[in-house]
């Protein structure tokens, strides 16, 4: 059973449109919530963590989260091509074990 | 600051030889985590070390995977013998303590077994 599942994608949303990627996970217990950032043969990037309900806010990007309803998203604002590119959710599903579990992402396409 | 350093970037080897990767965690970083990359899986957790004790090695997929962290600036994961189906991205990530702190990836290893 996957713990923490994303829509795979291909997102697509033309430049300049909002990007919604959204993310669920199973661990009620969850305590973190992370969203890194993949482009194509690199390594994921930290884009903005999450530990509160509500939204959080870091320039043109939005996380929200809902420990109730289990979802944690992610908004992008003002989409420019450079935001093409795989999205990972990752969560602390296990305050005793530290390590986190991610997501398989979603992709992103930013069209111009 | 420098990041997580990982080397060797590319590795191309035949079936059956030994293989060693190599990490060295931002300075200060008390947590250090081994993942592997594919198409298929995705990013999976293989071990992680706090303080350089290795805490949970639940995701090495066999005993041919092993890994070490003799002191707080180095890691290695070795993969002996290797197979084709050891060929992945593998990365390794460092953290401070704290469940809320973010874990910041190496560039990684592009491991290819023929």
């Amino acid at each position: 059973q996957k713990e923490v599942e994303q829509n795979s994608g291909p997102l697509s949303v033309p430049e300049g449109a909002i990007a919604s990627l959204n993310c669920t996970y199973s661990d009620r217990g969850s305590q973190s919530f992370f969203w890194y950032r993949q482009y194509s043969g690199k390594s994921p990037e930290l884009i903005m963590f999450i530990y509160s309900n509500g939204d959080k806010e870091d320039g043109r990007f939005t996380a929200q989260l809902n420990k109730a309803s289990q979802y944690v998203s992610l908004l992008i604002r003002d989409s420019q091509p450079s935001d093409s590119a795989t999205y990972l959710c990752a969560v602390n599903t296990d305050t005793g074990r530290r390590a986190l579990t991610f997501g398989s992402g979603t992709r992103l396409q930013v069209q111009p | 600051d420098a990041g997580v350093i990982q080397s060797p970037r590319h590795e191309v080897t035949e079936m059956g030889q030994e293989v060693t990767l190599r990490c060295k965690p931002i300075s200060g970083h008390d947590y250090l985590f081994w993942y592997r990359q594919t198409m298929m899986r995705g990013l999976e957790l293989l071990i992680y070390f706090n303080n350089n004790v290795p805490i949970d090695d639940s995701g090495m997929p066999e005993d041919r995977f092993s890994a070490k962290m003799p002191n707080a600036s180095f890691s290695t994961l070795k993969i002996q013998p290797s197979e084709p189906r050891d060929s992945a991205v593998y990365f390794c990530a460092s953290s401070w303590t704290g469940t809320d702190q973010p874990q910041h990836f190496g560039d990684g290893t592009r491991l290819s077994i023929l």
